[in-house]
């Protein structure tokens, strides 16, 4: 089974400033996407960043980027520019594609931003 | 474009009583699922569906039952509810095709169980 670790229960980062979330994870397969959602406090679950295990470059979605180490299973998540709409928890999953048209994903346990003013 | 849909938002229950949370999603996806989220666990799979007919169990599927009433509509079922249910419910759904497409949330039901 698929695990996914987030170390770092909570954080914390200035407005304006950048921080860096860790994310890994356990696997024997080859072929999987990753991905990282926010739940700021209305709980929404909103999909933030992914990407494909095969492509090398790491995906950028504006002030959002990863760091995708796939030989080290890695996948940490930057914030750039950091906003105070930032502030939620952020979960990083983990999805291997289970035949047809099911995809399950399998969630770390979460990491809670705080963006201070 | 409503999304995913879950009804009610909130309920409270006493132990033993039954319960039925809903779910529709409208953007015609094949696959849906239910996840329970509890302080320092993040998201868990309770039951999915990869299609209208068939349902499958998740990681923690143990107390609760699950009907696929047609490709809209996917329900979760507390037969008799007990305090350790007590959680925020999500459900979700995602596309037939596509490698990469992600999963989308309904916003949740926040259910306690006294």
């Amino acid at each position: 089974a698929q695990t996914v670790t987030q170390s770092q229960p909570e954080m914390s980062v200035q407005e304006a400033e950048t921080v860096t979330l860790s994310c890994t994870y356990d696997t024997s397969e080859n072929n999987y996407y990753l991905f990282w959602y926010k739940q700021p406090p209305s709980r929404q679950m909103i999909l933030v960043i992914r990407q494909e295990a095969y492509k090398q470059q790491n995906a950028t979605e504006n002030r959002f980027s990863v760091n995708f180490q796939k030989a080290a299973k890695s996948f940490s998540l930057k914030i750039s520019d950091s906003q105070l709409g930032d502030t939620a928890m952020y979960f990083c999953a983990f999805m291997k594609p289970s035949g047809g048209s099911n995809y399950k994903l399998t969630f770390g346990k979460g990491t809670l931003l705080t963006v201070n003013p | 474009n409503a999304g995913v849909t879950q009804t009610p938002k909130f309920q409270v229950l006493k132990t033993g009583q039954s319960m039925t949370l809903q779910c529709a999603q409208d953007m015609n996806h094949n696959s849906m699922y239910w996840y329970r989220q509890d302080p320092g666990m993040g998201l868990r799979l309770i039951y999915y569906s990869a299609s209208e007919g068939t349902t499958d169990k998740g990681e923690v599927p143990n107390g609760y039952n699950v009907s696929r009433l047609n490709k809209r509509e996917f329900s979760l079922r507390l037969e008799s509810a007990a305090p350790s249910q007590t959680s925020v419910y999500f459900c979700a759904s995602s596309p037939p095709v596509g490698r990469n497409q992600p999963q989308h949330f309904g916003d949740g039901t926040r259910l306690s169980i006294l």
